[in-house]
């Protein structure tokens, strides 16, 4: 069966500070691979998208950025934080040319002080 | 671009009453629907879903949802509801074909509080 895992659960990090996110999935291959930001009250908010290694997409301008160095890894970054960078984390994934369908992960609450 | 509007931002129900969330969403054909739901500091989890055929889908936890084409409308129902189900609930929208890369598109969700 397909698993997906992320960490840290949670993270405070002071502002100006590096990020990195770690997703990774097991069970299925050549995944598409998903990160989400969720702020209260705003509902999930598609940050970026990759459908393969090294292939990125970015829906919203922002002081992220992703990587998918592995098939199965996908990792969300930033140089430095800024205090609208909080929030809680979802890392998703859908099998390829299939029905949408995507899979969450446990997610990451992300505190900037 | 497709998009969805849950109207409710937070509802209560007492336990074991009925409970319907509704779901509208706007896209130009039909699309794929999803409902979800997150329990607090939880990832999402899959409900149901609906592609295609019968137009009333059967979930987990005893939730059922009905497409509705001529309401644009994806409605969350159960029956009777128990303490459990508090959470909240988020109906999805997928454009069928390879080109959309499996993006969904997510309501602002609905927050069920559940009163004993």
């Amino acid at each position: 069966s397909q698993t997906i895992h992320q960490w840290p659960a949670t993270l405070v990090q002071p502002v100006g500070s590096p990020l990195s996110l770690e997703c990774t999935v097991e069970g299925t291959s050549n995944p598409n691979l998903y990160w989400y930001r969720q702020a209260a009250g705003r509902g999930l908010q598609l940050l970026f998208y990759s459908v393969g290694i090294g292939q990125i997409s970015s829906e919203v301008p922002q002081n992220l950025s992703a990587s998918r160095p592995q098939d199965r890894q996908f990792i969300l970054s930033s140089k430095k934080l800024l205090l609208s960078d909080s929030g809680f984390y979802l890392c998703a994934w859908s099998t390829q040319g299939a029905y949408n369908e995507q899979f969450f992960g446990p997610g990451t609450r992300l505190t900037v002080l | 671009a497709q998009s969805v509007t849950q109207p409710d931002i937070h509802i209560t129900v007492s336990e074991g009453a009925s409970l319907e969330l509704r779901c509208n969403y706007s896209y130009g054909a039909t699309p794929y629907l999803f409902w979800y739901v997150q329990s607090p500091g939880q990832g999402l989890q899959l409900l149901l879903k609906y592609f295609s055929g019968d137009t009333l889908v059967q979930g987990i936890k005893g939730f059922e949802a009905e497409f509705k084409r001529s309401q644009s409308s994806f409605n969350l129902r159960k029956p009777s509801v128990h303490w459990s189900d508090a959470a909240e609930y988020f109906c999805a929208v997928g454009a069928p074909g390879g080109t959309s890369y499996g993006k969904l598109t997510f309501g602002q969700g609905t927050i069920l509080t559940v009163h004993p």
